[in-house]
């Protein structure tokens, strides 16, 4: 089993519309976690952290839920400069290690 | 402005050549880390490195060496024994509860 393991994709939705992805991770022992943003053929950017009790910033909303082991991203009222690749990522320390693992991620196309 | 810095951006190299990408960074940290994304793919991660002169294999390290020798400088060198090198390679560093990330290097084998 995969680490990280995140939604295909190619998710393509409407202009206004609202869209969710998830990302399950397999360590129970991992610690943070962020959502970044890949626009093509370029390096990610920091999108937001993730906390257990949600964090929120204008319409993007993303969520950790330890229990199933999964991280969440909700964009609401979507635009087109959504448009993008969203890549999760998971930290795990490992005696002072730290390793970041990244999912697949989900490419997302918003149609006007 | 703080930052990572890797060159060259765009890279050929003739099969049976090896190749080394740069990766700088002023950000005094302690973590860094090569990742390898091939199109449509995710990151993959080669190596990776806490501190000077002491680094770790990531899950697809074959085929790669790097160095660490001063705390600014991860240098990661492709080889010959890399069977299929072509594909867009990133630097990042950890520090802070933060990712950084270099612009990105392209290598192409022709």
């Amino acid at each position: 089993r995969k680490e990280v393991e995140q939604d295909p994709g190619p998710f393509n939705v409407p202009e206004g519309a609202t869209v969710a992805f998830n990302c399950t991770y397999s360590n129970s022992a991992s610690q943070s976690f962020f959502w970044y943003r890949q626009d093509c053929r370029k390096e990610p950017k920091l999108l937001m952290s993730v906390y257990s009790s949600g964090n929120e910033d204008g319409r993007f909303t993303a969520q950790l839920n330890r229990a199933s082991q999964y991280i969440s991203l909700l964009i609401r009222d979507s635009k087109l400069s959504d448009s993008a690749t969203y890549l999760c990522v998971v930290i795990r320390s490992n005696f002072g290690n730290e390793k970041l693992t990244f999912g697949t991620g989900t490419r997302l196309t918003i149609i006007p | 402005d703080g930052g990572i810095t890797q060159s060259p951006k765009y890279l050929f190299r003739k099969e049976g050549q090896n190749v080394t990408l740069s990766c700088e960074q002023n950000l005094n940290h302690d973590a860094m880390y090569w990742y390898r994304q091939d199109p449509g793919q995710g990151l993959r991660l080669i190596y990776y490195s806490q501190i000077v002169n002491d680094f770790q294999k990531g899950d697809i390290a074959e085929g790669y060496s790097v160095s660490r020798e001063k705390k600014e400088s991860f240098p990661l060198t492709v080889t010959s024994a890399q069977k299929n090198p072509t594909a867009f390679y990133l630097c990042a560093t950890w520090g802070g509860n933060t990712i950084y990330f270099g612009e990105g290097s392209w290598l192409t084998v022709v």
